[in-house]
């Protein structure tokens, strides 16, 4: 049974471009949420998808968007990119009303 | 605004020893209060969950202790080995509309000496 999965593992982008990010779930699980985890910090809620729709969002401006498709996947998109977005990116699924969530082993992103 | 406060950043214990995160909250809404443990290089991975209805939940050498009134909840690793130095988050979670928004602690490095 294949965990959560995310790619790429690294990524290098320079100021303004835009970068998207994949995840594909645990195999059952519907609902997913990006988290983006700074250096010595504690990961930060970004938003959770489920039925293809954003469901709950963190405190993050429109810049970071998502996408959830049919078959439960998720993008996380981040437009303009500026170096404070350097960062590992999480992936977590869990069932719906379930709160126990099962993380990827995130994407790194590098700004330069 | 931090909602979620964690204590100690960095902790050394001996091998065999007791290792002892904090957590305290603000926000009465959170129910659900997970702890997780993350290696170098991985995502974080759920060592064990309470809930405010219980003030203790144990799990082979890991042991929850949580105080409503007090807003205080913290993790007891016991007998503690080398294998568990790693980085603790604390972290609290509240539903609305049936979806869930996860609040983490700044995390604790744990460092088990032999």
């Amino acid at each position: 049974d294949a965990g959560v999965t995310q790619s790429p593992t690294h990524l290098i982008k320079t100021r303004g471009q835009q970068v998207t990010l994949r995840c594909s779930p645990k195999s059952g699980h519907d609902t997913v949420s990006w988290y983006q985890q700074a250096l010595g910090q504690g990961p930060q809620f970004i938003f959770q998808y489920y039925e293809e729709e954003e469901r709950q969002r963190g405190n993050f401006p429109d810049r970071f968007s998502g996408h959830q498709f049919p078959n439960y996947s998720s993008e996380l998109n981040v437009n303009a990119l500026w170096l404070g977005d350097s960062a590992l990116y999480l992936c977590a699924s869990s069932f719906p009303g379930q709160d126990e969530q099962f993380f990827g082993p995130g994407t790194r992103l590098t700004v330069l | 605004q931090q909602q979620v406060k964690q204590s100690p950043q960095s902790l050394i214990v001996q091998k065999g020893g007791i290792s002892i995160i904090n957590c305290a909250y603000e926000n009465t809404a959170f129910d659900y209060f997970p702890w997780y443990q993350q290696f170098p290089g991985k995502g974080p991975a759920l060592l064990i969950a309470i809930r405010p209805d219980v003030s203790e939940k144990k799990e082979g050498r890991f042991t929850i202790s949580f105080n409503k009134s007090a807003k205080q909840f913290s993790l007891h690793i016991m007998d503690s080995q080398p294998g568990d130095s790693a980085t603790y988050f604390c972290a609290a979670s509240k539903r609305s509309g049936g979806y869930q928004k996860v609040t983490f602690g700044t995390g604790t490095k744990l460092q088990v000496i032999p």
